[in-house]
This record gives C-alpha cells, structure tokens and sequence, in this order.
C-alpha cells in the first residue's frame, strides 16, 4: 500500500499525559497536512508543511500542540498535558499538487 | 470567514433511487472545490476537483457539478454501497488549508 500512513492508529492516554503522532506521507508528495475531526464533524485544518517548513497553522493549534517534519520526509504532530477536548481523530494528509490524499487517522481518547 | 454547508445532514434512499446532495460556499477567490467520501472510522476518500463554475465531474455513478456558490453531487441508481457521509471543502487561493462542510451522510436501503 502506498498510501498515506499513520501510527498509532488508536491511542488511549490520560489526562496531562503527552501523545506523539506520526505520519508518512506518498513517497514525493512535498505538501503535508493535518488535520481534527470530531464526530459529526468535517475535518479541521490544523497546519500545513511544504518540505520541511511549516507554512501555515491555524488557530486550533495551541501552544500545547506542535508538529514538525524534519527533512521534509514523515511528519510528527505532539500534544503536550493532553485535555479531554483533545479526544478526537487526527488526519493527515499529503499532496504532490492541488489534491490532497488523506490517511486513515489516528484516533486519540484522553480519559 | 470562509464557510462551507452541505445539505441534507442525512439522507436516506432505496437502492436505485437517484437524489442529489448540496454544497453551498462562501470562499473568496475559490481554487478549488473538492468532494470526498467517508466510511465509518476511516480517513476520506478524494472523488473529484472542480475548479470553476460550470464545470462537471463523474465517476461511475456519481457527478458533481459547480456554481458560483453551489456544488452539487448527482448520485444516479445509487447501490447499497455507496452507503458513506460524503464531504464537501472549498479552499481558497493564497492558502492551502481546506474548509470542509459537516458532509451528507447518505444510507442506501436493498
């Protein structure tokens, strides 16, 4: 499979404990992505790579989350003193151009 | 701010029984209008790109179509399995970030 992969794919963590995700996108895809889903919801734009530099980030991403994509290859998005608000799934994404790829998530639950 | 709503949230329909589900957006300087499909715990699944009104996409029995404010995903003859919640996101140039809709979630009956 080829395919946009991430890991883990389910994570339980408690309260004020800190979660690391990781993502490999298409091999020669340079844009990355990562995105927040919640139940019934669409996707949320959490922040955007181009190679190795983080280009654009959105609101959502406090100071408790940060992601970074040394190299320009696989990406790796960090939540620090998760809170149950952080309880969702986390995509990300990959694209060589205008469309975007997305991998099938990693699900995180803070009891 | 831009936004994007789709409409119905749900949908249901017998096997065979053509619908159609809304996109309506408000994004400056659209680069781009994309559908997606989503099964349950998974990531979506790209369908199409549409990138100025009047343009048309289809693949098998779907087919999306664009207005200046409006998509529209046609589903002709649908089959139980293109039971999934289907998404819609506009993105706007100058940005890469994608804004999605809360999708249509469409249940096909045998």
């Amino acid at each position: 499979d080829t395919g946009v992969s991430q890991d883990p794919r389910h994570k339980i963590t408690k309260r004020g404990q800190n979660v690391t995700f990781r993502c490999d996108p298409i091999s020669e895809h340079n844009r990355l992505y990562w995105y927040r889903q919640t139940l019934g919801q669409g996707p949320e734009f959490l922040t955007y790579f181009q190679n190795e530099a983080q280009l654009e980030k959105s609101r959502l991403l406090s100071d408790r989350f940060s992601a970074e994509r040394p190299k320009g290859s696989f990406s790796t998005l960090e939540i620090q003193r998760t809170e149950q608000g952080d309880s969702a799934m986390y995509l990300c994404a990959s694209s060589p151009g205008n469309t975007i790829y997305f991998g099938e998530g990693s699900w995180l639950t803070v009891v | 701010e831009d936004q994007v709503t789709q409409s119905p949230e749900a949908l249901r329909l017998q096997e065979g029984e053509s619908s159609s589900l809304n996109c309506s957006y408000t994004v400056s300087g659209l680069r781009g209008l994309f559908w997606y499909r989503q099964d349950p715990g998974k990531g979506p699944e790209f369908l199409f790109t549409l990138y100025s009104a009047g343009e048309e996409k289809e693949k098998e029995r779907l087919k999306a179509t664009l207005t200046k404010k409006e998509s529209f995903l046609h589903i002709t003859a649908p089959k139980p399995e293109d039971s999934a919640t289907y998404l819609c996101a506009a993105g706007r140039g100058g940005s890469e970030k994608l804004v999605f809709g809360k999708g249509t979630k469409l249940t096909v009956n045998p």
